[in-house]
């Protein structure tokens, strides 16, 4: 069963307007969530992250919202640069038994900013 | 070489092959991790190491050994694999293996089984 959900496996804007990537999650434990950015042939980078105590984390163009009692996050890029097309994975952690933090991911979903 | 590499970068093998694949850190992290991605699935944890040490088996057949020799690098030694073993494996860095770390990954291998 996935923990952590992107419904929607692709998206395109336009240049300069805003992105806005979605993602569920149904772990009540999670406690950190991160965004990360995957171009082809690359390993995933990351972008931005939010601790559950926040609703709220802003880097530059990119924000994260965290709405804990709707158990989900966005991630809001603006203005949109072609650049930022890439895949987007959101992740959560969760602190196992074993003692070590896992990242538990979504499926990503795929942006595309056009010129 | 700079943050996580990981060779070879492409693999290709029949079920009855033995091969491994390689990572290595230039960040000076304590954790080391092994993922999976396979096709429209996310990225799937599979080890965990801190310290050298393997603190988590994520449920992972026998036929993926992983090696630790130091903090710097890490192995995933394949024998006897299956075709649905196909897929991206992504290894990653975090400082010490604690709380809220960023974990960081290399470009991955991607290995088919034929």
């Amino acid at each position: 069963d996935q923990q952590v959900k992107q419904n929607s496996p692709s998206l395109s804007v336009q240049e300069g307007r805003i992105s806005i990537l979605n993602c569920d999650y149904t772990n009540s434990m999670f406690d950190y969530f991160l965004w990360y950015k995957k171009y082809p042939a690359e390993g995933p980078t990351f972008l931005i992250s939010i601790s559950s105590i926040k609703d709220k984390n802003e880097d530059g163009r990119f924000t994260v919202f965290l709405n804990k009692s709707a158990k989900h996050l966005s991630l809001h890029i603006v203005p949109s640069q072609p650049g930022d097309s890439a895949v987007y994975f959101c992740a959560a952690t969760l602190f196992s038994q074993g003692g070590s933090e896992k990242l538990v991911f979504g499926k990503g979903t795929k942006l595309t900013v056009n010129p | 070489e700079t943050g996580v590499t990981q060779t070879p970068r492409h693999l290709v093998m029949g079920m009855t092959n033995k091969k491994s694949l390689k990572c290595e850190q230039h960040l000076g992290h304590n954790a080391m991790y092994w993922y999976k991605q396979s096709a429209k699935k996310p990225l799937e944890l599979m080890f965990v190491y801190s310290l050298e040490e393997r603190v988590e088996n994520n449920s992972v057949p026998s036929r993926f050994s992983p090696e630790c020799p130091n903090s710097s690098h890490l192995f995933l030694h394949l024998h006897t694999l299956q075709p649905e073993d196909s897929a991206l494996y992504l290894c990653a860095s975090s400082q010490g293996g604690g709380r809220y770390e960023t974990q960081y990954f290399g470009p991955g291998t991607r290995l088919l089984v034929l």
